[in-house]
């Protein structure tokens, strides 16, 4: 089956660095991307692993081991804007459909 | 270019009825998904489409849901004899292919709520 796990609640404050681990069980994989969900909006894509290392957009980087089946999403210079919920999403198995993790809510404070 | 448009944005309907909802993809998007999300909770999937064709629909709850798309383009979920357990936002998400670095562009998605 597949199931990827997140903590369930993040809080920092304005500026700092967070990290959200996902962790995942798979048959077959074809990589980790991460989606931003604010309050009441539609998700949004903002990155995607394929191979093993660490991938960076802007304040977000993105890094995958599939060794430790094990990603995470670091925020760099938090904004009061990244209070969002974070899923983590991955393809595997016998088909394409694409699973989300539980998600993690990030609050950010002043 | 337009983004998802799915419709109706909000449904309230009585237990026991039937409803439709409506995904408009991204043209020329080849993959077509279907999620339900709870208040607070988690993505769920539903179906996926390939064209006209369903390689996935595990994620359908029982079969008072259906769902099918119709020239490659609009795809419409159907849910007969409405529960209340039924109650959540529907989310469709298109992307140009199913290969995984295609990202999903989600519409802003249908919140149903059956009383």
């Amino acid at each position: 089956g597949q199931s990827l796990e997140q903590p369930s609640e993040v809080t920092a404050v304005e500026g700092a660095i967070v990290q959200i681990n996902c962790t995942y069980q798979t048959s077959g994989f074809y990589g980790l991307s991460w989606y931003q969900q604010h309050d009441g909006g539609a998700p949004t894509f903002l990155s995607y692993n394929g191979l093993d290392g660490l991938e960076e957009t802007g304040r977000f980087s993105s890094f995958l081991s599939r060794s430790d089946s094990y990603g995470y999403l670091l925020l760099q210079e938090l904004q009061m804007k990244d209070s969002a919920s974070y899923f983590c999403a991955h393809k595997g198995g016998a088909t394409n459909k694409l699973i989300f993790g539980t998600g993690t809510l990030l609050a950010v404070q002043p | 270019g337009a983004g998802v448009s799915q419709s109706p944005s909000n449904k309230v309907t009585e237990k026991g009825k039937d409803v439709e909802l409506r995904c408009d993809p991204i043209s020329g998007h080849t993959a077509l998904y279907w999620y339900r999300q709870s208040l607070g909770q988690g993505l769920e999937f539903l179906i996926y489409f390939q064209g006209n064709s369903a390689p996935d629909k595990s994620g359908l709850p029982s079969d008072r849901f259906s769902a099918e798309r119709t020239g490659g383009s609009v795809s419409t979920l159907t849910i007969q004899r409405t529960q209340q357990e039924d109650s959540a936002v529907y989310l469709c998400a298109s992307s140009l292919v199913t290969r995984g670095n295609s990202p999903l562009h989600f519409g802003n998605g249908t919140r149903l709520t059956v009383t």
